[in-house]
């Protein structure tokens, strides 16, 4: 199986700082990632998918980029609402691993 | 409106079963495989099960094989998950979500999640 090593587990910002948050997966999986965020008590929600391409209505702060094994993903001013958790998910081959996911929360 | 909603879940004594439903409106469902994602307490994400859009191919994680079956009625707008041999650490929130083809595009839309609690 791919296994995904996401970091750091967790973040501690302000309001207004940018934001990088990597994932590695354990063998190439070409542009097959996705990264959601997830609020507590909500289902998550997807921000990018093909490693960098931004899902609609996603605010264009978010960004993603990589191929291969290694990923970013990129908030490049935080607002408020952003303080969440974040899971990147590789969608190579089964199963659909999702990383141990990073919690970014308000310092 | 583009809609997923999880029904069938609550509490169940270890060994037991319970089905998980998940009704779908506002896009055409049958163009659409179907994934099954739980999330244990304080836990993250765990892709559990998934079905191709005729239901021709599934998929399921080590942890649950041979004890879910995931099924779709296309005529229905609806995915299925039929859990057995239920454990303790089953008990989760149990999100369904859709994903278009190929499989980059990511799992796009999501239900709000059905709890299963598994406990004597």
């Amino acid at each position: 199986d791919i296994q995904l090593t996401q970091s750091p587990s967790f973040l501690s910002a302000s309001v207004g700082d940018r934001v990088t948050i990597t994932c590695r997966a354990s063998q190439g999986i070409s542009s097959y990632l996705a990264w959601y965020q997830q609020k507590p008590g909500k289902a998550p929600k997807l921000l990018i998918y093909a490693a960098s391409t931004l899902q609609n209505e996603v605010p264009s702060r978010f960004s993603g980029s990589g191929s291969g094994t290694e990923f970013t993903l990129t908030i490049s001013s935080l607002q408020s609402e952003d303080f969440a958790t974040y899971y990147c998910q590789q969608l190579h081959s089964y199963p659909l691993i999702f990383g141990g996911g990073t919690k970014v929360d308000l310092k | 409106e583009v809609q997923l909603v999880e029904s069938g879940g609550g509490l169940v004594q270890p060994g037991g079963s319970l089905r998980l439903s998940c009704a779908a409106s506002g896009f055409a469902f049958s163009s659409y495989s179907m994934d099954w994602v739980r999330q244990a307490p304080g836990k993250g994400l765990e892709h559990v099960s998934g079905m191709s859009t005729d239901g021709g191919t599934s998929y399921y994680a080590t942890s649950v094989k041979g004890r879910f079956t995931i099924s779709r009625d296309n005529s229905e707008n609806t995915v299925y998950l039929q859990m057995g041999g239920l454990r303790v650490e089953d008990t989760a929130v149990y999100y369904c979500a859709r994903r278009r083809h190929p499989r980059y595009y990511g799992m796009d839309v999501w239900g709000p999640g059905t709890t299963v609690t598994v406990s004597s």
